[in-house]
């Protein structure tokens, strides 16, 4: 069965360093999102992408954040300078219709030192 | 007000015994849609079940079923005869408003499920 693939599974980063996560999305999906989760508390929405621009983003999403489809099958989250509260589970997801389930990765743990 | 309101932080079932695990929603939208996910210790979440709001059956998906109760505003996941491997955190969510590339899931706290053996 088709999978969403995420890497790294886990990424050790500087505070104050960029990161990438990168996401391959089941290939034909068409939406794609990207959610965080906190140690020990609920997901959260991030951001959502369809056609190649931002559908929509949560209030997390600020400047330091932005996404990205670069070659048509990679879609990639950036955070410009990380911070100590970046540290969390990042999940991607894609769904192919609009009225199919998201499917997620196994996300990628970030730890900011 | 939260969207998803999952008020079970952990639950046990003995092995091959029913669980219920309770989700409430909040919205005022007429469309939407409700989803349980499951997240094993290895961190993945995996989709189990979906259930829009102008369905006129509760979903099923083999062992999972959604008891929907739209006055209630209540979606609660039966897994029933349970298994070891169900032992999981269990999170619902809820996708709000008609169908748009932007629907994203709102998620409850989660429920820890335990299966005794």
């Amino acid at each position: 069965e088709p999978e969403v693939t995420q890497t790294p599974s886990h990424q050790v980063t500087q505070m104050g360093q960029e990161v990438i996560l990168r996401c391959v999305p089941i290939s034909n999906h068409l939406y794609f999102y990207w959610y965080r989760q906190i140690l020990g508390q609920k997901v959260e929405f991030l951001v959502s992408f369809y056609n190649n621009e931002i559908s929509e983003k949560s209030e997390i999403f600020d400047d330091q954040f932005s996404v990205e489809r670069p070659d048509g099958s990679n879609f990639t989250l950036k955070i410009r300078s990380t911070k100590l509260e970046d540290s969390a589970m990042y999940f991607c997801a894609s769904k192919g219709q609009l009225n199919q389930p998201q499917h997620f990765g196994d996300g990628t743990r970030l730890s900011i030192l | 007000a939260q969207k998803i309101t999952q008020t079970q932080p952990g639950m046990f079932v003995q092995e091959k015994e029913a669980v219920t695990l309770d989700c409430t929603y909040d919205t005022s939208d007429p469309s939407y849609g409700l989803f349980w996910y499951k997240q094993p210790s290895s961190g993945e979440m995996i989709f189990l079940i979906y259930q829009g709001s102008y369905d006129q059956q509760n979903a099923t998906e083999g062992r999972y079923s959604l008891n929907f109760q739209k006055a209630r505003k209540s979606a609660n996941l039966v897994i029933s005869a349970s298994q070891l491997g169900d032992s999981a955190m269990y999170f619902c969510a809820m996708r709000e408003g008609r169908l748009t590339g932007a629907n994203n899931l709102f998620f409850g706290t989660g429920t820890r499920l335990t299966v005794i053996p």
